[in-house]
């Protein structure tokens, strides 16, 4: 069965810093990996997709993700984070069927400081 | 182009009700998928449904069921309320053909059992 593995609960990073979220995967078939943001009380917004070829996504809001197969993971990364990224992200896995339902990781809720 | 609009956000019922939560998707999306978010679990799939048909279930009981009109909105039904139903409920939308495609959601309706 497919399931997703996000190690970090809760991170902390201070504004200006730079920023890793990790994610681990598991999926028996040529996985769809994706990263949704959650802002409080709101619904999901997808920050990036990988689907096929070039190895490193880049997304919305200067978010960006290298899918590595060898290490089933889907690490998502931000060179300098913004006051307003504090919010809760979720990694998720999904396959190429296109019926197939997304999977998510239990989330990691991101704090930024000043 | 209009997204993903849930009805109500926020619902109050009490244990032994019944609630009915509406979606309607991104215009020319034929896929609605359910998901149900607790703090505890996270987010859990519910069902999807393509072209007025339930395509995927996910493992939650009978008192949890749904349908899709022509027109693609879809509409949840929880019976017999229980306080443990107590969640984000989140609808998601995509095109739903052959092939993944990414899923966009809408801001949720926050039900409270009491």
């Amino acid at each position: 069965a497919q399931s997703v593995t996000q190690p970090d609960i809760h991170i902390t990073v201070s504004e200006g810093a730079s920023l890793e979220l990790r994610c681990n995967y598991s999926y028996g078939a040529t996985p769809y990996l994706f990263w949704y943001v959650q802002s409080p009380g709101q619904g999901l917004q997808l920050l990036l997709k990988y689907f096929s070829g070039d190895t490193l996504v880049q997304g919305i809001k200067g978010f960006e993700a290298e899918f590595k197969r060898s290490q089933s993971s889907f690490n998502l990364r931000k060179p300098s984070v913004h006051w307003s990224d504090a919010a809760e992200y979720f990694c998720a896995v999904g396959g190429n069927s296109g019926n197939t339902p997304l999977v998510f990781g239990k989330g990691t809720r991101l704090s930024v400081i000043a | 182009k209009a997204g993903v609009t849930q009805t109500p956000r926020y619902l109050i019922k009490t244990r032994g009700q019944q609630v009915t939560l509406s979606c309607s998707p991104i215009s020319g999306h034929r896929s609605v998928s359910w998901y149900q978010q607790t703090p505890g679990q996270g987010l859990q799939f519910l069902f999807e449904y393509f072209s007025e048909t339930q395509r995927n279930k996910g493992n939650f009981p009978g008192r949890f069921s749904g349908r899709q009109f022509s027109n693609s909105r879809s509409e949840m039904n929880v019976s017999t309320l229980e306080l443990g139903d107590s969640a984000l409920y989140l609808c998601a939308s995509s095109l739903g053909d052959r092939g993944v495609t990414e899923a966009f959601f809408g801001q949720g309706t926050r039900l409270t059992v009491v």
